[in-house]
This record gives C-alpha cells, structure tokens and sequence, in this order.
C-alpha cells in the first residue's frame, strides 16, 4: 500500500526567510499533486508534476519531482503571511483508477 | 470559470440520523469522487465513480455509507444512521478522463454529529 509522508508537520517561518517542505512516497508513481487548504476551506490545486524532474514554479512557491528517489519538493522563497496555509501533497496510485493518497499535510504559518 | 459545487456547506444531525450530501462535478468531467477529511489529516478516498458506475469503495463503510450517481453527473452520498465518528469535513472532486487527471474538490459539506 502506497505511504505518503510529509516533513515537517508543522512549520512556523518569518517573513522574507526561504523554507523547504518534503514530501516522501513509499511506491512507484510518476504522478504527484501539490494542494493548498486554508482553514474550514477546501483545496486548491497548486502544481500538477508529471515526470522525473519535472519543476514548476508559481509566485513564490516551486515544487519539483524526483521519481527515483520517491521525493517531491515545495521550496517557499521570500515567506510572506498570505502563504499560511496547509500544504498537502498527493500521489497517484492504482493504475487506471487515478486514486489519490494523499500526505499528512504541513502546517505554515508565516510570521510578521 | 466552472466549478464543483456542493451542498449542504454544513449540516448538524444528531447521531443516528440519516444525512445525504449532494455534489455536482464540472460539466464533461466523466471521474467524480467522494473524499471525507478528518480535523488535522489529509483527505481519504470513500468512493470513486466512472460516469455512473464504482471503481473503488474500497475504503467506504457500506454497512452506514451509500453514493449513487444515476445519470453519471451529479452525485449523494448518505450515512445512515450517523455516528460521532463520522463528524468530518466531506469533500467531493471531479476530473476528467485525461491527462493530467488533475481533481478539482469543490467547497466541501462541514458535518458535525452530536
């Protein structure tokens, strides 16, 4: 059964500082998902990375995929309070069902 | 721009009640789904549908828990009778068949059981 782990849980940064949130799977997939929840909100899709070393950056925030070492990154540069939030990444697992699993999620929250 | 919607946003029952929740995916989208979020988790697959058949309820409790989705648009979920344990945020997204398969989740419906 396919694990997704994130690291930290819990993140509390500055403003302006730069940070990196870890998101680990423990089977093959080629298909990662960044998700962004704000509190009693539902999700947002944040970034789609579909193969090996693929990178994709939006505003502050870029996520890349190693697919080999089973490694998702989302860095944050330059912090900023608008960006607190929970951050979840999901992976596709099962084959033709698409089905999601997603990680334990990662608490930001950016001080002034 | 299109989006899932979802209603009710919140509901109270008391346990033991029965309690539905309707969705209704972008249109085109054939792949719908019913996620339930508890407080503090990442959200956990109930049921996936392909237009209007189950491709996975593996995790869904079907002795309370059924969905339907008939026509192969919109969809309800129903829990009865309704548990404590069933208090939870129900989140329900839909993608369409092709690359990058990406969901979309719509507003959720915030259930409280007392």
């Amino acid at each position: 059964e396919l694990k997704v782990e994130q690291n930290p849980l819990f993140l509390s940064m500055q403003e302006g500082k730069n940070y990196t949130i870890y998101c680990n799977y423990s089977t093959t997939s080629d298909r990662l998902y960044w998700y962004r929840q704000d509190p009693g909100k539902s999700l947002e899709s944040l970034f789609v990375l579909l193969s090996n070393g693929a990178v994709k950056q939006e505003g502050r925030l870029m996520a890349s995929l190693d697919t080999k070492a089973r490694l998702s990154t989302l860095h944050i540069t330059a912090a900023v309070h608008d960006l607190s939030a929970t951050y979840f990444c999901a992976v596709i697992y099962g084959g033709a069902t698409n089905k999601l699993i997603f990680g334990t999620g990662t608490l930001l929250a950016v001080q002034p | 721009e299109a989006e899932v919607a979802q209603s009710p946003r919140y509901k109270i029952t008391e346990k033991s009640q029965a309690v539905a929740f309707w969705c209704d995916p972008i249109s085109g989208h054939a792949t719908l789904y019913w996620y339930r979020q508890i407080l503090g988790q990442g959200p956990e697959l109930l049921v996936q549908f392909q237009d209007e058949s189950v491709v996975d309820d593996s995790q869904l409790p079907k002795d309370r828990f059924s969905a339907e989705r008939l026509k192969g648009v919109d969809s309800t979920l129903k829990i009865q009778p309704a548990e404590l344990g069933d208090s939870a945020m129900y989140l329900c997204a839909s993608s369409s068949s092709g690359l990058p398969y990406e969901q979309y989740f719509g507003p959720g419906t915030r259930l409280t059981v007392t």
